[in-house]
């Protein structure tokens, strides 16, 4: 079946330490996405491809990084630069830039 | 300022009894405005797209309208299962690109 994976399911960060987390699609979806979802927020964009060896920054992007080599694969690196890292992160991809949207299941990050 | 708000922020339904969440929006020229579920731990689920006032979409004991101001999510005769976050959220222009952006969601807790 397609769809999203996302791993691992929870992490855990010592503060200065740089994590990387990923994310395979294969719904041969040119676009794909990360979110940050945090209680009584939104989910704010932090990166988005719409292609591969090409990305763009979201609303949130500062202490965060992304590659885009394979068009199946999105991976996020939350740096020691962000200051408040733990929170609930989601990739998602989409065969358009906004419509149609389908989400992994999650990583839950926490720094410790 | 806001863009998308959502109403109430959390729900409490006996099962049977229907209800409606709303989801209000302050941007123009709305192109586009999605439903999603989002059970504890995972990411959200696609439910449903509205595209233009009038315009109603069903699925289940779900039914989505869209007015030129808000959209509503009526459920009916709910049951246990339908027990979720469900998040609105709204792609309109920004000069020569576009934006989406996700409501806080309203919390659903349906009791037998």
């Amino acid at each position: 079946d397609g769809g999203i994976t996302q791993s691992p399911k929870y992490l855990f960060r010592k503060e200065g330490q740089n994590v990387t987390l990923s994310c395979e699609q294969n719904l041969n979806h040119d676009a794909m996405y990360w979110y940050r979802q945090d209680p009584g927020q939104g989910l704010r964009l932090i990166y988005y491809s719409q292609i591969v060896n090409d990305f763009q920054k979201g609303d949130i992007a500062e202490g965060y990084s992304v590659s885009r080599e394979k068009k199946e694969s999105f991976p996020l690196t939350v740096t020691s630069a962000q200051k408040n890292p733990t929170a609930f992160y989601l990739c998602a991809s989409s065969v358009d830039r906004y419509y149609g949207y389908t989400f992994g299941s999650g990583t839950r990050l926490t720094v410790v | 300022e806001d863009q998308v708000t959502q109403s109430p922020e959390a729900l409490r339904l006996q099962e049977g009894e229907s209800s409606s969440l709303n989801c209000s929006y302050t941007v123009s020229g709305l192109r586009g405005l999605f439903w999603y579920r989002q059970d504890p731990g995972k990411g959200p689920e696609f439910l449903f797209t509205l595209y233009s006032a009038g315009e109603e979409k069903e699925k289940e004991r779900l039914k989505a309208t869209l007015t030129k101001k808000e959209s509503f999510l009526h459920i009916t005769a709910p049951k246990p299962e339908d027990s979720a976050t469900y998040l609105c959220a709204v792609v309109y222009p920004t000069g020569t690109a576009s934006k989406l952006t996700f409501g806080t969601g309203t919390r659903l807790q349906v009791t037998l």
